[in-house]
């Protein structure tokens, strides 16, 4: 069954104090992951599209990589603005249709 | 203006009442989405269009109805909900089912009592 996992579900960091969130999958043929950040209250913001085992992406501290089993979102010395939650989530492709599937999301809070 | 629109951004509704959430995409996309995310919880996907056809209904209760009447514009008619249906919607459109990335709305949040 294809599934994503993100792990920890929260994650407290001092501000500067450098740290990475982790998104597992199973899926039966990868066709990319997409990362988002979401503030409370509102809808999730498009971060980052990951295709191939190895791909990087850089959006100012934050860096997100991938491999075959799992998704990294690296946050380098991390700003009280950054405290967000941060969802993956994988398409899942079938026959007539499609869907994308998130994983539970880590809750980041970064202290001054 | 954003490429996701939804309205309204809360609503309070009673047990017996009817309303409808709207959301419309700027974006030329093909595909729009449905998602429910309650407290603590995976968001979680309802209903998906793609060119307007329902492609998708994640066994989701008969008193939420989608509506797609063009690819820029997709409804949610709401009608005898429940209190535990109270929750962020969320409304997102991408390019082609489910292989790009979507955008999101800035979502409904809805209490039901």
């Amino acid at each position: 069954e294809d599934q994503v996992t993100q792990s920890p579900e929260a994650l407290r960091l001092q501000e500067g104090e450098s740290s990475s969130l982790n998104c597992s999958y199973t899926v039966s043929g990868l066709r990319g992951l997409f990362w988002y950040r979401q503030d409370p209250g509102k809808g999730p913001e498009f971060l980052f599209t990951l295709y191939s085992a190895g791909e990087e992406k850089e959006k100012e501290r934050l860096k997100a990589t991938l491999t075959k089993k799992e998704s990294f979102l690296h946050i380098t010395a991390p700003k009280p603005e950054d405290s967000a939650t941060y969802l993956c989530a994988l398409p899942m492709i079938y026959n007539q249709g499609g869907k994308l599937i998130f994983g539970q999301g880590t809750e980041l809070s970064v202290k001054p | 203006e954003t490429g996701v629109t939804q309205t309204p951004r809360h609503l309070v509704m009673g047990m017996t009442n009817k309303k409808s959430l709207k959301c419309e995409q700027h974006l030329g996309h093909n595909a729009m989405y449905w998602y429910k995310q309650s407290a603590k919880k995976p968001l979680e996907l309802m209903f998906v269009y793609n060119f307007k056809e329902q492609t998708e209904n994640n066994s989701v209760p008969s008193r939420f109805s989608p509506e797609c009447p063009n690819s820029s514009h997709l409804f949610l008619h709401l009608h005898t909900l429940q209190p535990e249906d109270s929750a962020l919607y969320l409304c997102a459109s991408s390019q082609d089912l489910a292989d790009t990335e979507a955008f999101f709305g800035q979502g409904t949040r809805l209490t039901v009592v």
